[in-house]
């Protein structure tokens, strides 16, 4: 089972910084089977970047995902006030599917 | 609109079973797969299994299997997560979510709004 591990844990920025989340894998994610979602309060989670760094449809382009193998980074580049959230990794290259334990981005 | 539509809140008791429903519409139900997840307070997302609604073919998540079942009616666009034997730990917030072929795999990109599904004595 491949373990995700993200980093930090919470993250306490201003609107209008830039955040820079990190996902490190257990071992390597081949063809970047990658996926970075958040979650809101009281939500369901929605898709923002799959295949470690393409945009879902509807996501922002301040979304942005970047990295390969066993190091995988979402940058957003500009905090909206909508962007704080729980962000959560989630590998889907090899049975079972897993998750990272989850960013929270927080107002400072 | 495209939305996957789960049933409502359980409560049941340790050893007894559970089935959550999800209700595909606004798209073509068997083009599609339907995975199911759930979050624990305090825990990451957990993959339960996988459904492919055109075949029912399943794939499980080792934790669970034995005591959980996925299947589908084409007829009614609906699938259906069944859980037996619960446990106090598997107090969660179940979802289905569909899984979309790209050329980076299946991902999950439309997700039911959750059941919260309390086990309790």
């Amino acid at each position: 089972e491949i373990v995700l591990t993200q980093s930090p844990g919470t993250l306490s920025l201003s609107p209008g910084e830039r955040a820079t989340l990190s996902c490190r894998a257990s071992q390597s994610i081949s063809r970047n089977y990658l996926a970075w979602y958040q979650q809101k309060p009281g939500q369901a989670p929605r898709l923002l970047i799959y295949g470690a760094s393409s945009r879902a449809t509807g996501v922002p382009d301040r979304f942005s995902g970047s990295g390969s193998g066993t190091d995988i980074t979402l940058t957003i580049s500009r905090l909206e006030p909508e962007d704080f959230a729980v962000y959560y990794c989630q590998q889907y290259v090899s049975s079972p599917w897993t998750f990272g334990q989850g960013t929270k981005v927080e107002f400072k | 609109q495209i939305q996957l539509l789960q049933s409502g809140a359980e409560l049941r008791k340790p050893g007894a079973s559970v089935k959550v429903s999800c209700k595909g519409s606004g798209y073509t139900f068997t083009r599609y797969g339907i995975s199911w997840l759930r979050l624990a307070p305090g825990q990451r997302p957990e993959w339960i299994g996988w459904i492919g609604t055109y075949n029912g073919q399943t794939n499980y998540a080792q934790n669970l299997q034995g005591r959980v079942s996925l299947t589908t009616d084409t007829s009614t666009n609906t699938a259906y997560m069944e859980v037996r034997s619960l446990r106090s730990n598997d107090t969660a917030i179940y979802y289905c979510a569909r899984g979309m072929s790209t050329i980076f795999g299946v991902v999950l990109d439309v997700w039911g709004q959750g059941t919260l599904v309390t086990v309790s004595s």
